[in-house]
């Protein structure tokens, strides 16, 4: 059974372009979450979505950034016009249904704004 | 509201040694309660995790940690360091009325042979 899959493992965008992050969850996972690590920092929850549905967005800056999770296919992490505080590990991390709290998780984007 | 402490940012260790790496919470009612281990350059692995009941619980790689509710504490404990443990380790908090985890900063362990 693969675990949490995300792609890019590692991603460079110019300041003003767009970040594109994927996750793909665990199988039979139907919970997805985002999280974001700065340098020496612990992760920090940005949003927590389920199939076509943001449950919880309350981590997420209010402007640039946006996360999806289509009926078919990853959830998407977007970030437009990045600056060089989104230099970051993002991370995504999965639950089975009935059990939010037991979230595992991917080996991170780690994004670089140059 | 819900919050994470982990007093140690660095601790060292010579291999054999036993740990103990010190998590303490801030939460209203009963948390739920989870150490994960990431080692450089990777993601997070869960180590063990606390809902209810027995309040020492085991995990994996011969890491326990005990729940205790007085000290509002959640410590995490190896009786013997293998170097392959040096990574960082994060102690979290879920709560029922919420599906998102709260970390702590996280404490860097380096074994030493």
């Amino acid at each position: 059974n693969a675990g949490v899959m995300q792609n890019p493992r590692h991603l460079v965008r110019r300041r003003g372009q767009e970040a594109r992050l994927r996750c793909s969850p665990m199988k039979g996972h139907s919970h997805v979450y985002w999280y974001r690590q700065l340098p020496e920092e612990g992760l920090k929850f940005m949003v927590y979505l389920q199939k076509e549905n943001i449950i919880d967005e309350s981590g997420m800056p209010k402007e640039r950034f946006s996360a999806e999770f289509p009926k078919e296919g990853p959830s998407i992490l977007r970030i437009q016009q990045v600056v060089r505080g989104d230099s970051a590990a993002y991370f995504c991390a999965s639950s089975p249904p009935y059990y939010p709290h037991e979230q595992y998780f991917g080996p991170g984007t780690r994004l670089t704004v140059t | 509201a819900q919050s994470v402490t982990q007093p140690d940012i660095h601790i060292t260790v010579s291999e054999g040694a036993s740990l103990e790496l010190r998590c303490n919470y801030s939460y209203g009612a009963t948390p739920y309660l989870f150490w994960y281990v990431q080692s450089p350059g990777q993601g997070l692995q869960l180590l063990l995790k606390y809902f209810s009941g027995d309040t020492l619980v085991q995990g994996i790689k011969g890491f326990e940690a005990e729940f205790k509710r007085s000290q509002s504490s959640f410590n995490l404990r190896k009786p013997s360091v293998h170097w392959s443990d040096a990574a960082e380790y994060f102690c979290a908090v879920g709560a029922v009325n919420t599906d998102k985890l709260i970390f702590g900063t996280g404490t860097r362990l380096q074994v030493f042979p």
